[in-house]
């Protein structure tokens, strides 16, 4: 079964860092591409960061080039997001979401992790 | 950037009724291998989205085939042949064509019961 369980969030002031951890079981993580996805409170889904199977492709959003770093970790099963500079409207649950085996965006989705940035 | 725009943004149905929500994008979602990576996700209330169908038309595993999706280049249309009040909730379409640089969600249509 796969699972994704995502973790590291909670309450950070505008400004700090917070990194993101996403553990992936079930599945052999190194052959797929691997997403983060945000969805603030009572708003839409906004997608955030991806990384090909071996980071050799990495793509950002525009609102958060600059601050966000993705990477991963083949030998630990492990995805991660590092936040930097967060600011108030980086409030959000993050989810982490596997790519599919075509390569068709989303086949799982994690519960999410909830970040809130305030003084 | 790809924009995708959905509408309608709310829309009330009866139960045992047909819905349809329309998606469009700014730019052709056909990619240089002949495929068109758009795909549908439905998000229930408390609930992680859980995608409906992949590349405009084929149904995820467990999908009941009341929902279908068709369409091509940049318009696109997710269909429920017959309401049941598990349907309720936000639906989401997403294209993933232009990665790298990035994906990009429509805004979302919430589906009601009247």
């Amino acid at each position: 079964e796969v699972q994704l369980v995502e973790s590291g969030g909670g309450l950070v002031q505008p400004g700090r860092s917070l990194r993101l951890s996403c553990a992936a079981s079930g599945f052999t993580f190194d052959d797929y591409a691997m997403h983060w996805v945000r969805q603030a409170p009572g708003k839409g889904l906004e997608w955030v960061s991806g990384i090909s199977w071996n980071s050799g492709s990495i793509g950002y959003a525009d609102s958060v080039k600059g601050r966000f770093t993705i990477s991963r970790d083949n030998a630990k099963n492990s995805l991660y997001l590092q936040m930097n500079s967060l600011r108030a409207e980086d409030t959000a649950l993050y989810y982490c979401a596997k790519v599919g085996n075509y390569g068709d965006p989303f086949d799982y989705w994690g519960q999410g992790t909830l970040v809130t940035v305030s003084s | 950037d790809v924009v995708m725009t959905q509408s309608p943004l709310s829309l009330p149905v009866t139960l045992g009724q047909p819905a349809s929500i329309s998606c469009r994008s700014s730019q052709s979602l056909v990619y240089s291998d002949g495929n068109t990576y758009l795909n549908w996700f439905q998000q229930r209330p408390g609930q992680s989205p859980r995608r409906l169908i992949y590349k405009v038309s084929n149904r995820d595993s467990g999908v009941p085939d009341r929902f279908s999706g068709s369409g091509s280049g940049t318009d696109f249309t997710l269909k429920i042949s017959r309401v049941e009040a598990e349907d309720v909730g936000v639906y989401y379409c997403m294209q993933g064509t232009h990665w790298p640089p990035g994906l990009t969600f429509g805004g979302g249509t919430k589906v009601e019961i009247k």
